[in-house]
């Protein structure tokens, strides 16, 4: 399985743009980058996922490197509502997602 | 908008029992997961199941764990002889055809095992 690295934790002040790195330089051509969310006490999130090209959705954007090796996941405005822990996550054929420890957010108001 | 739903919320039981936790996956999904999380750690892959057989299984899945869909709807994963470290989180999760879709969690069960 594809490891990746993201940092322990970040903090960032509401309203403000978030950027969550993650490396991920085991990854293979056919391998797609997922990220989730954990609010606590809840089940993991979807949140956005790629193959190559940059991606946005409601929730986010996701900027990938050109060589693949690190991503970055982009709240555009952070609120108190984003405050939970941030998985990145290579999903590899077969589907089954591992998880790591992941980013812990912290928005203060 | 549709959703994952799972039932019970918390249950509780004894070592040695046995406990069937319920789901009920997105209607047109057609690959049903189990994850668990013991409190504080990681969420862990427990097994992953298409087409009414299981496609793939963790470590973790050993012969105490089994899993069904036994109507169209219900996907139930259950631990016949609980240990105290089956006490986790267990989520269900979903998703529908296609490689490399986004899973759709349940808010999941708590398991205390006593």
């Amino acid at each position: 399985d594809a490891k990746t690295t993201q940092p322990n934790s970040m903090e960032s002040n509401e309203e403000e743009p978030v950027h969550l790195p993650c490396n991920h330089s085991t990854i293979s051509g056919t391998d797609y980058i997922h990220w989730y969310r954990q609010l606590p006490s809840q089940g993991p999130e979807y949140v956005i996922h790629g193959l190559t090209s940059n991606v946005n959705n409601r929730m986010a954007s996701l900027a990938i490197a050109e060589d693949r090796k690190s991503s970055t996941l982009i709240l555009h405005r952070a609120t108190l509502r984003d405050a939970a822990v941030y998985y990145c996550l290579i999903m590899e054929y077969g589907n089954k997602l591992v998880f790591g420890a992941g980013t812990i957010l912290r928005v203060k108001s | 908008e549709p959703e994952v739903t799972q039932t019970p919320s918390h249950q509780v039981t004894q070592m040695g029992q046995e406990v069937i936790l319920r789901c009920v996956p997105i209607s047109n999904h057609l690959y049903f997961y189990w994850y668990r999380q013991i409190l504080g750690q990681k969420v862990e892959f427990l097994v992953s199941f298409y087409n009414n057989e299981i496609s793939e299984k963790s470590e973790i899945f050993d012969d105490q764990f089994s899993v069904e869909r036994p109507d169209g709807s219900n996907f139930t994963l259950k631990i016949r002889s609980t240990k105290l470290e089956d006490s986790a989180m267990y989520f269900c999760a979903s998703r529908r055809g296609g490689s490399y879709n986004e899973q759709f969690f349940g808010p999941g069960t708590r398991l205390t095992v006593l």
